[in-house]
């Protein structure tokens, strides 16, 4: 079966620092992989996603992710992290299946800034 | 401008009660989906649907009812079944298209809380 692990439950890192939250995946074939930000008490933001081709992918708020086939692995990464980068952020792979059109989940990483 | 709505954004709840939470978009997607999420446990897939009319449980369906009459709505009942309800709910959609893991949109989400 398709899973995501996150292994970084709680990450936090200064103002100006950068960062790196993993995301590996399990997937038979080429995965359809997604990198979302939640802000407290709001719904999900796609920051970026992979479907094919330049395994280097730029997002939005300064934030890309590098797909790695080797290692299964999907990380995300900001050079220099902001006060308002502070979420949890969700890595996601677009599940096989028939018609099937759902998203396997990670629990998340929980990022606090420090000023 | 485009996008998904859910209402109300907070819902409080005596025990015993059924209470049906509001989803609609405007982004003209044929799949929509419901989530809940608790602290520490990601996003889990209550229901799901493709087309009108036709809707798919997901992994903890027990407890909650849906239905698809239109393409713009898919409200969600929590039954006094449900044994534990408090929850932020998220609803999402997306387009349905040939190639696989389509990209979610989400709502603002609805916090019930049962009294």
């Amino acid at each position: 079966a398709q899973s995501v692990t996150q292994p970084d439950i709680h990450i936090t890192v200064s103002e100006g620092a950068s960062l790196e939250l993993r995301c590996n995946y399990s997937y038979g074939a080429t995965p359809y992989l997604f990198w979302y930000v939640q802000s407290p008490g709001q719904g999900l933001q796609l920051l970026l996603k992979y479907f094919s081709g330049d395994t280097l992918v730029q997002g939005i708020k300064g934030f890309e992710a590098e797909f790695k086939r080797s290692q299964s692995s999907f990380n995300l990464r900001k050079p220099s992290v902001h006060w308002s980068d502070a979420a949890e952020y969700f890595c996601a792979v677009g599940e096989v299946g028939g018609n099937n059109r759902k998203l396997i989940w990670g629990l998340g990483t929980s990022l606090a800034v420090n000023p | 401008d485009g996008g998904i709505t859910q209402s109300p954004k907070y819902l409080f709840r005596k025990e015993g009660q059924n209470v049906t939470l509001s989803c609609e978009q405007n982004l003209n997607h044929d799949a929509m989906y419901w989530y809940r999420q608790d602290p520490g446990q990601g996003l889990r897939l209550i229901y799901y649907s493709q087309i009108v009319n036709d809707f798919q449980k997901g992994d903890i369906a027990e407890g909650y009812s849906v239905s698809r009459e239109k393409k713009e709505s898919f409200p969600l009942t929590v039954t006094s079944a449900q044994k534990n309800p408090t929850a932020f709910y998220l609803c999402a959609s997306s387009i349905v298209r040939t190639s696989l893991g389509d990209e979610q949109f989400f709502g603002p989400g609805t916090r019930l809380t049962v009294l």
